[in-house]
């Protein structure tokens, strides 16, 4: 079945701290790779994406993702957390070859601490 | 390039009432997508358009749900009898075709519509 997990709903770092977020994909052919942040209260802003090419994929706001196929991953890093990135981050994918149903995972809060 | 928008952004209903959510998404997107997101979950895919064509539907949109998009532009999202365990956030997002076709991959998301059915 064609599935993205994300591990841990709520991930708590320091500021200045790495930020690293995981997501895994169950797929049965070639996904499109995609991290999502939502606000309180706001629709999803789409951080990064992952189609072809290079592996490592670079967003908004300092943010990078890798996708590793022999993994089935594609985790959320950023190396410094700032308080402003306190969200909710969703791992999403085009799975099966759809082209039109994204496959969310159950999200991952991040708290930021002073 | 002003976005996806959503109206109304809140809706409180009485469970048996009908409710209808409109989207308008980013002009030059030809792709319009409706899902629902409950609390503490990620958003579950309800249907898609292509133009005013609707490509594809989840088994999670009941008989009750129907969703119209008559020009290719705006949509409407329509619950017919509202039951509590509609109440959720209903999400609209756009994407367009692009050039060399990924771009239908990449889908912008409105605000939202939260639905409250007492």
């Amino acid at each position: 079945a064609q599935s993205v997990t994300q591990l841990g709903s709520h991930v708590s770092v320091s500021e200045g701290a790495l930020v690293l977020l995981r997501c895994n994909y169950s797929s049965s052919v070639p996904p499109y790779l995609f991290w999502y942040v939502q606000y309180p209260n706001q629709g999803l802003q789409l951080l990064l994406k992952y189609t072809t090419g290079a592996t490592l994929v670079k967003g908004i706001n300092g943010f990078e993702a890798e996708f590793k196929k022999s993994e089935t991953s594609f985790h959320l890093t950023k190396p410094s957390a700032h308080m402003s990135d306190a969200a909710e981050y969703f791992c999403a994918g085009h799975l099966g070859g759809s082209q039109g149903n994204l496959i969310f995972g159950k999200g991952t809060k991040l708290s930021v601490k002073p | 390039d002003t976005g996806v928008s959503q109206n109304p952004r809140h809706k409180i209903t009485k469970r048996g009432q009908n409710v209808t959510f409109r989207c308008d998404p980013i002009s030059e997107h030809n792709r319009l997508y409706w899902y629902r997101q409950t609390l503490g979950q990620g958003p579950e895919f309800l249907t898609y358009f292509q133009n005013e064509a609707q490509l594809e539907k989840s088994r999670l949109l009941s008989d009750r749900f129907s969703a119209e998009r008559p020009k290719g532009s705006f949509s409407t999202l329509e619950i017919q009898r509202t039951e509590q365990g509609d109440s959720a956030m209903y999400l609209c997002a756009s994407s367009d075709k692009g050039v060399g076709g990924l771009a239908i991959y990449e889908q912008y998301f409105g605000p939202g519509t939260r639905l409250t059915v007492t």
